[in-house]
Order: structure tokens, then C-alpha cells, then sequence
């Protein structure tokens, strides 16, 4: 059974700490979504891939946030410094290729307490 | 800029009775539409999309959604709700770069 495997599960981490989740796409998709899940902004779109290459990152604070794709079965995203305000539950989603119509995969996230 | 609005934070119905998830869209050109589900600590699950084609989409676990054009709406719906379709529900457009826009969520309560 085909899914998205985002680790870790649970981070609780202080502030100032550098964190790195991790997420391992469904076999043969080529585009990779970050999500970002709060009680107040709901769902937030932080970065997006197509073939292992940023399209559009805008969505998240360049300043602290970095996204990488070292391989097509590895997606990265990391904090650092983190802070408290980055608590969240943070997922990965990843699409089929070739005629693409929007069906997103969701992995079961990462929920990050910055203490 | 593409948008989501889902009017209702929660809905509660009664087991067995009819159920609706309200959402309206805003998106230039076609609109690509999409509800998903989430049950308590996962992650979202598809349940439907609208391409193009009849308005009326069938999906995962008995539900429906109605698509309607002229009044840009797309309202999930099920004939008889079960305790089981108690979660957090979450309508989504997609844009021409293929990422999805979600609305903020309606959490539908199915009471025994």
C-alpha cells in the first residue's frame, strides 16, 4: 500500500534548536508539497516541487525555513533558529506525474512543540 | 488570487439524516475542485474531485459533491450520515501551477 512516511511523528524541541523533518514521497510522483496545519491559519502552503525543483517557496519565511529535494525519494524541510511560533503540524504531500489533475497524497505530518 | 470560503466552522447532524458541507470559489479560468478529509492526528485523505463533466461527483465513503457553476459553489453531501463521517472536512481549488488553495475546514459532528 502506496503512502507518504514523514518523520518524525512527534519533535518537541526548545527554542533556538535547529529541526529537520523528513518525508519519503510516494514511489513515481514527481510533485512534492509542505504544508503547514495551525488552529488560526488552517492549511498554509510553505513550498512546492516538480521533478525535485522549487517552484514556488513563497510561502514560507526564507529566513529560518529551508526546503531541499536531495532525491526523488527524499524531501527535506528545516527550521533554524526554530521558535515557538513554528509550532504546527507540518506535512508532506506528494501527486502522480504525467496528467496531473490535483489528487494530493498527504502523509500523517510532523508535529513540531517549540518550547 | 485563487480562494476557498467554507461558511460553517461545524455542522452537526443527526445520524442517518442528510448531510452538507458548505464551499464556495473563487478562480479564474475552469476550476479544478477537491474535498478532502482528516480524522484526528492524520493527515488528509481525497475524497472527490471535480474536473469537468456531469456536476454531480461521486466519491469515497458515499459521498457527493454538486458542483454549480453560477453560484460557484461545490457542497459536499451524503444521503445518511454515519458516526464514522465524524471529522474535519476540507473543500480545495487548484490553480494553474498545480498547487491547492484549502479553505480553513468544517468539522462535522454526526451525533448517535
Amino acid at each position: 500500500d502506496a503512502r507518504v512516511t514523514q518523520t518524525p511523528r512527534h519533535k518537541v524541541t526548545e527554542m533556538g534548536q535547529e529541526v529537520t523533518m523528513r518525508c519519503q514521497p510516494i514511489l513515481g510522483h514527481n510533485t512534492v508539497f509542505w504544508y503547514r496545519q495551525t488552529m488560526m491559519q488552517g492549511l498554509e502552503l510553505l513550498a512546492y516541487f516538480r521533478n525535485r525543483a522549487p517552484l514556488d517557496d513563497s510561502g514560507m519565511p526564507k529566513d529560518r525555513f529551508s526546503a531541499e529535494m536531495p532525491d526523488a525519494t527524499l524531501a527535506t524541510l528545516k527550521i533554524q533558529p526554530s521558535e515557538p511560533r513554528d509550532s504546527a503540524v507540518y506535512f508532506c504531500a506528494s501527486g502522480p506525474s504525467g496528467s496531473y489533475t490535483g489528487e494530493l497524497f498527504f502523509g500523517e505530518g510532523s508535529r513540531l512543540t517549540v518550547l | 488570487a485563487q480562494s476557498v470560503a467554507q461558511p460553517e466552522d461545524q455542522v452537526n447532524v443527526a445520524e442517518g439524516n442528510p448531510l452538507t458541507v458548505k464551499c464556495t470559489y473563487s478562480v479564474s479560468g475552469n476550476p479544478y475542485l477537491f474535498w478532502y478529509v482528516q480524522y484526528p492526528n492524520r493527515g488528509l485523505q481525497f475524497l472527490l474531485k471535480y474536473i469537468t463533466g456531469d456536476n454531480l461527483v461521486k466519491g469515497s465513503y458515499g459521498f457527493e459533491a454538486e458542483f454549480n457553476k453560477s453560484q460557484t459553489s461545490f457542497h459536499l453531501k451524503k444521503p445518511s450520515a454515519l458516526v464514522s463521517d465524524s471529522a474535519l472536512y476540507f473543500c480545495a481549488v487548484r490553480d494553474m501551477s498545480y498547487q491547492l488553495t484549502f479553505g480553513k475546514g468544517t468539522k462535522l459532528s454526526v451525533i448517535p
